[in-house]
């Protein structure tokens, strides 16, 4: 039984298009995150979801609109996707509080704007 | 500024021989950190994490890491390489202005390659 799940696993789609990306987690966990990696696997925080409410906005452009319709679920909307948001996405999610919980991953969406 | 660096961007080793993987951090106070693994086309997993106690956390798949405070480092160790352990490696500390989330600060990875 997956823990944390992504839709889709590719996405391929043309500059200004708008897409998203499905993120559910079965694990009871509080706390939601969205990651970016990219070509060089650098892993960089994009969003902190908490109890469906948004706690940390990492200075993502406005084109990119997350949504949490609740606890178990992530989802990340793009607008007028560029080509500089090709990379790997990756949903993950944790406990939260202040215990230093780990987080767990899902197996990501590879999105490539041509 | 808090941060995380892994000063190497690959480590080579040869199956059966011990493996370290550096990392270093900076934040001020007690530090929550935590070690992941990538598998090419996968998601982190989660290997192992220091929060309090016990210097030396041992973790999945035979790692372990050693919590050194007056050299600000948490490298990561297995005694015995094997070639299913290449992959990149994450190290990570907990953001201190997380909140009420786990967010964490990543370094840029390790790639570790175990050759036969």
């Amino acid at each position: 039984d997956t823990a944390v799940s992504q839709t889709p696993k590719y996405l391929v789609t043309q500059m200004g298009n708008d897409k998203s990306i499905k993120c559910e987690q079965n694990l009871g966990h509080d706390t939601m995150y969205w990651y970016k990696q990219d070509s060089k696997k650098f892993l960089k925080i994009m969003f902190s979801y908490n109890n469906k409410e948004l706690i940390i906005n990492e200075t993502v452009p406005n084109r990119f609109s997350p949504k949490s319709p609740d606890k178990a679920h992530l989802n990340l909307h793009i607008n007028s996707l560029e080509l500089g948001d090709s990379a790997v996405y990756f949903c993950a999610s944790s406990q939260g509080g202040l215990a230093g919980n780990e987080q767990f991953f899902g197996p990501g969406t590879r999105l490539t704007v041509l | 500024a808090q941060s995380v660096a892994q000063p190497e961007d690959q480590v080579n080793v040869a199956e059966g021989n011990p493996l370290t993987v550096k990392c270093t951090y900076s934040v001020s106070g007690n530090p929550y950190l935590f070690w992941y693994v990538q598998y090419p086309n996968r998601g982190l997993q989660f290997l192992l994490k220091y929060i309090t106690g016990d210097n030396l956390v041992k973790g999945s798949y035979g790692f372990e890491a050693e919590f050194n405070k007056s050299q600000t480092s948490f490298h990561l160790k297995k005694p015995s390489a094997l070639v299913s352990d290449s992959a990149l490696y994450f190290c990570a500390v907990r953001d201190i202005r997380s909140y009420n989330t786990d967010k964490l600060i990543f370094g840029t990875g390790t790639r570790l390659q175990v050759f036969p």
